[in-house]
């Protein structure tokens, strides 16, 4: 089973510039979650899609985050216009159901902001 | 108080020694607990779900005490591959699957 793929898997920008991020999860995943983890702490949950409807995004700085999924399958992560505090790995994962499955998570995408 | 709560530790214990973590959890409603091991500049992986009655893997037994409201997690006869950090998981009060910030385990020669 292919799992979650993720691109691209290191990204370097400076604050202001934009940024975004790809998503394909394992096949017959309806949930798909981006998580933003900081050097240090554990992963944070940015926003939850159930197919392609958004199931919770209260942790998403809609100021600056936007994501989408668009066919309920890939996802896309878009960051305009990157802070310094945005520098950290981003985390795509999907599951079987909402909440109650494990998350099984892509490699992340290591965004560093100058 | 955080939603899911650990000791950042680290842990440092010998090749062979017992050592276990706990974390807590402040939604009393929480369903769902997971272990996941993290290693370093690499993504979380599942080590284990967490079930009422509890389970074990080989060296690992995961428990839950919905009484006290933590899970915990033994690691018995520890390796140097265990070297890690263990993250746990739990529904938040929006039954959304919420990380701990993570226990830092090093086992050392």
């Amino acid at each position: 089973e292919a799992g979650v793929a993720q691109s691209p898997r290191y990204k370097i920008i400076e604050k202001r510039q934009s940024v975004a991020f790809w998503c394909n999860p394992i096949s017959g995943h309806a949930t798909l979650y981006w998580y933003q983890q900081i050097l240090g702490q554990g992963p944070k949950l940015l926003i939850q899609f159930q197919n392609n409807g958004v199931v919770d995004d209260s942790q998403l700085p809609k100021d600056r985050f936007s994501a989408e999924r668009l066919k309920g399958v890939d996802s896309t992560l878009k960051i305009q216009p990157a802070k310094l505090e945005d520098s950290a790995v981003y985390l795509c994962a999907s599951s079987l159901a909402v909440n109650n499955s494990p998350l099984h998570f892509g490699n992340g995408t290591r965004l560093t902001v100058t | 108080r955080k939603e899911v709560e650990q000791d950042p530790g680290p842990f440092n214990v010998p090749e062979g020694a017992t050592v276990a973590f706990n974390c807590t959890y402040s939604n009393s409603a929480s369903q769902s607990f997971f272990w996941y091991r993290q290693d370093c500049r690499k993504e979380p992986k599942l080590l284990m779900s967490v079930y009422s009655s509890g389970n074990e893997d080989g060296r690992f037994t995961a428990q839950l005490n919905r009484a006290s409201q933590y899970i915990s997690l033994l690691i018995r006869d520890s390796k140097l591959s265990d070297s890690a950090t263990y993250l746990c998981v739990g529904n938040n009060a929006g039954n959304m699957l919420t990380f701990g910030g993570g226990t830092r385990l090093m086992v050392k020669p």
